[in-house]
């Protein structure tokens, strides 16, 4: 089975600055992951993914992470936030050929002026 | 291309009663998924119904329960609701041919409450 690890439940930060979220997953077997956010009072929406190739992987809204296979993490980033990126963000993880999704528990992001 | 529904957005009922959510998955996706979401215990795995059948169920008592129709639409149904119920139900569906080929698309939730 697998398992995500988010590390922070929440992330304040000043308009501008950077962010990283965090995300650790566990797997006996190679797989694919995925960031979602969620605004307030929406269902989830894909920020990226990374199924194979390049482990930097860029999404929308400027967002990208890094897949790092020894240390089974998966860390979201921005260079520069804005108060529109204020949501909760989700790390999930889901192995080959299987379709059960496995999420975080979910890192608020709160972007301050 | 139209979205995943869900519907109602609200639902509001007494403990004991019983609460029918419905979900439309995206035109051609055949993969629904049911989650629950709670401040607490963040989002939990209930069912995944692909072509009419369960493919796979999370941890959830018998009074969870759902199914899916052969125009792929899905009902997740809950009996003898308890307070702990309470919760935003998120619907998610994909192609089902595995997450390489489809993420999850999710529609916005039904918010029930139990009082």
């Amino acid at each position: 089975a697998q398992s995500v690890t988010q590390l922070d439940s929440q992330v304040p930060v000043f308009e501008e600055a950077p962010v990283e979220l965090r995300c650790n997953y566990s797997s006996s077997v190679s797989v694919y992951l995925f960031w979602y956010v969620q605004y307030p009072n929406q269902g989830l929406q894909l920020l990226l993914k990374y199924l194979s190739g390049s482990t930097l992987v860029k999404g929308i809204n400027g967002f990208e992470a890094e897949f790092n296979k020894s240390q089974t993490s998966f860390h979201l980033r921005k260079p520069s936030v804005h108060i529109s990126d204020t949501a909760e963000y989700f790390c999930a993880v889901v192995s080959y050929n299987f379709n059960k999704f496995y999420f975080g528990s979910g890192t608020k992001l709160n972007v301050k002026p | 291309k139209a979205g995943v529904t869900q519907t109602p957005r609200y639902l509001i009922k007494t403990r004991g009663q019983q609460v029918t959510l419905s979900c439309s998955p995206i035109s051609g996706h055949r993969s629904v998924s049911w989650y629950q979401q709670t401040p607490g215990q963040g989002l939990q795995f209930l069912f995944e119904y692909f072509s009419e059948t369960q493919r796979n169920k999370g941890n959830f008592p018998g009074r969870f329960s759902g199914r899916q129709f052969s125009n792929s639409r899905s009902e997740m149904n809950v009996s003898t609701l308890e307070l702990g119920d309470s919760a935003l139900y998120l619907c998610a569906s994909s192609s089902g041919q595995g997450a390489y080929n489809s993420p999850l698309h999710f529609g916005n939730g039904t918010r029930l409450t139990v009082t």
